[in-house]
């Protein structure tokens, strides 16, 4: 079992629909977690991080953290098609260790 | 800032060639990661420096792969001989790796690579 999980899609939605990404995981050292937005042919850029459970809000975009179920969540509101992207979960333990562990990445696609 | 700065940016090679991948990383930044992404396997570490020592390699897939880091602005990234299976996109990226910066990393734009 991978420590991180996340559906590959790929996720096919019409602008302006609201997006929900997920990511589960096994570790429960965790206690970073990250989102990350590669666009095609580029590298992955940092999009959201939260240290804590809860909801953490910018802009069109929510991160959504539930540590007891280890379950992680970005939403997007109002889609655009510049969302169209692969977006990647990651995970890691603050202190110690730089690692981070991702998620395979879900492909979504923001139809005009 | 101009981020993490990789090349080459595609590679074509033959399988048994040495193929060597080059990094700086952003001014400062004191941690260092080399990363593989394929459509199968997703993105993973390869291995990792801090102030230019490698403090963990588990993930270099086999003696074949090699990682340096001579001082604090240039890394690279060697593999002999290469194999068709060592065809991936190869990322670079760097952090500030503090408790207070917790784990940010920043990413380069990738090596293109491909052993035929």
């Amino acid at each position: 079992q991978k420590e991180v999980e996340q559906d590959p899609g790929p996720l096919s939605v019409p602008e302006g629909a609201i997006v929900s990404l997920n990511c589960t995981y096994s570790n429960s050292a965790f206690q970073y977690f990250m989102w990350y937005r590669q666009y095609s042919r580029k590298g992955p850029e940092l999009l959201m991080y939260t240290y804590s459970s809860g909801n953490k809000e910018d802009g069109r975009f929510t991160a959504q953290v539930d540590k007891s179920s280890k379950y992680i969540s970005l939403f997007i509101r109002d889609s655009q098609p510049s969302d169209s992207a692969t977006y990647l979960c990651a995970m890691g333990v603050i202190q110690g260790a730089q690692k981070l562990v991702f998620g395979q990445g879900t492909r979504l696609t923001i139809n005009p | 800032d101009a981020g993490v700065i990789q090349s080459p940016r595609h590679e074509v090679t033959e399988m048994g060639q040495e193929v060597t991948l080059r990094c700086k990383p952003i001014s400062g930044h004191n941690s260092l990661f080399w990363y593989r992404q394929t459509m199968m396997r997703g993105l993973e570490l390869l291995i990792y420096f801090n102030n230019n020592v490698p403090i963990d390699d588990s993930g270099m897939p086999e003696d074949r792969f090699s990682a340096k880091m001579p001082n604090a602005s240039f890394s690279t990234l060697k593999i002999q001989p290469s194999e068709p299976r060592d065809s991936a996109v190869y990322f670079c990226a760097s952090s500030l790796g503090n408790r207070f910066s917790g784990n940010t990393i920043y990413f380069g734009e990738g090596s293109w690579l491909t052993v035929v």
